[in-house]
């Protein structure tokens, strides 16, 4: 059975900086590419960034570029996002996702880690 | 920042059968990029429901169905349910090299 399990969330200040894990078993993760994609409260999803199975390629929504950083450990099948210079906007429910195909789709989701930006 | 526009809300009795339109652009779904769609229940992450615009993953039942015809993208919920009550959402590649999701429907089973 394919489990995602997010870690990290959290209150941060405008201006912080915080690092998500993804933990992810059930599938041969070094294989697989990898997405986050974040939800803010009560809106709809918007996706964040993503890596190729090696981690040699990765792309990030304009809203994010330069501040965030996606990267995996293939060892320890276990993606990250590294997150910088955290804003309001920045603040909501951040999903990893299992990618497949391409362009991408998301065939398999984590529950969830919920990051609060405030003062 | 949605790209994909969907109707906010959709609703039918059950055994009705209700679609979800979902509108782009020449620049992702014009352009001829895939339509996948994902069903997320209250207080749940998003399931994914339909991708390559028709297909069903294992497990889903054929009561749920999409369809693209040029710049026409659809999902079709037939045989209503109570528990089909969720948010669905479409998603596509944009030629800006981003991921763009629809603005989400409310599905409601009256």
């Amino acid at each position: 059975e394919v489990q995602l399990v997010e870690s990290g969330g959290g209150l941060v200040q405008p201006g912080g900086s915080l690092r998500l894990s993804c933990a992810a078993s059930g599938f041969t993760f070094s294989t697989s590419a990898m997405s986050w994609v974040r939800q803010a409260p009560g809106k709809g999803l918007e996706w964040v960034s993503g890596i190729s199975s090696s981690g040699d390629y990765s792309y990030y929504a304009d809203s994010v570029k330069g501040r965030f950083t996606i990267s995996r450990d293939n060892s320890k099948d276990t993606l990250y996002l590294q997150m910088n210079s955290l804003r309001a906007d920045d603040t909501a429910v951040y999903y990893c996702a299992k990618s497949t195909g391409w362009p991408y789709y998301f065939d398999y989701w984590g529950q969830g880690t919920l990051v609060t930006v405030s003062s | 920042q949605s790209v994909l526009t969907q109707p906010p809300s959709v609703s039918g009795a059950p055994g009705q059968r209700v679609t979800i339109s979902c509108t782009g652009s020449s620049s992702n779904i014009g352009a001829g990029f895939d339509v996948h769609w994902y069903q997320q229940l209250p207080g749940t992450a998003p399931k994914l429901l339909i991708h390559g615009n028709s297909n069903r993953p294992s497990g889903v039942p054929d009561r749920f169905s999409g369809s693209k015809s040029g710049t026409s993208v659809s999902l079709a919920i037939t045989g209503l349910q109570a528990d089909d009550e969720a948010d669905y959402y479409c998603q596509s590649f944009d030629s800006s090299l981003s991921y763009v999701f629809g603005t989400g429907t409310k599905v409601t089973v009256l």
